[in-house]
């Protein structure tokens, strides 16, 4: 298995720009989860997936930012619009039992300028 | 609610002295799982261990090790030995059930491991 896969790995963007994140978990695995992380504020859990339904999603900061997992092989993160402060390395994760714990990805480094 | 502490933010330790990292955690359930993740700095998140609530016995693996003691709520982590590609940032992580009957994760701060050569 390829692991869980992220695109893009970075993404430099304008203030005021939508950016797209993507996300495609490990086959088999039924939860979906995004992280972002900075310096500042360390890993937030921003929402998770179950069975591609959105259980939690009280991590999101603020309306700008939306995600969506319309089948069980894809997810998406979107900020609209972007601002600075959303600059932050943004990680998917996936599990297929809690007992295994997390696989992540890559994850996208977004800088917004 | 859970928590996960680590409360030391940067340990900086010479090549061959070994190291222990420290995790505090609270949870109100009986069943909960706790891990180890790894991020050297190129930035990926490793998964290092698990451990489940029922199972406090100590484990080893080469240069790792866990001590697990519910008594006291922690879940540290020792490297024997340690090497200079053992830089990285350490997170703990619990898991516990939510009342959907689904689970999440919630990580500690990290703590920052220098090994100086």
């Amino acid at each position: 298995d390829a692991g869980v896969i992220q695109s893009p790995r970075h993404e430099v963007t304008e203030m005021g720009q939508e950016v797209t994140l993507r996300c495609k978990p490990i086959s088999g695995h039924n939860s979906l989860f995004w992280y972002r992380q900075t310096m500042m504020r360390g890993l937030e859990l921003l929402i998770y997936f179950n069975n591609n339904v959105p259980i939690d999603d009280s991590g999101m900061p603020e309306d700008r930012f939306s995600a969506k997992m319309p089948n069980a092989s894809f997810s998406t993160l979107k900020i609209q619009p972007s601002e600075p402060r959303d600059s932050a390395v943004y990680f998917c994760a996936s599990s297929q039992d809690r007992v295994y714990g997390y696989t992540f990805g890559s994850g996208t480094r977004l800088t917004v300028v | 609610a859970q928590k996960v502490t680590q409360a030391q933010t940067e340990i900086s330790v010479v090549e061959k002295e070994d190291v222990t990292l420290d995790c505090v955690y609270e949870t109100r359930d009986t069943t909960y799982y706790l891990f180890w993740y790894k991020q050297p700095p190129s930035g990926e998140l490793v998964f290092l261990i698990r451990r489940n609530s029922f199972d406090e016995q100590n484990e080893i693996s080469g240069r790792y090790s866990w001590n697990f003691q519910k008594s006291t709520s922690s879940f540290n982590f020792t490297i024997t030995a340690s090497q200079v590609v053992d830089s990285a940032v350490y997170f703990c992580a619990l898991s516990e059930a939510e009342e959907s009957g689904t689970y999440k994760y919630i990580f500690g701060t990290g703590t920052r491991l220098k090994v100086l050569a």
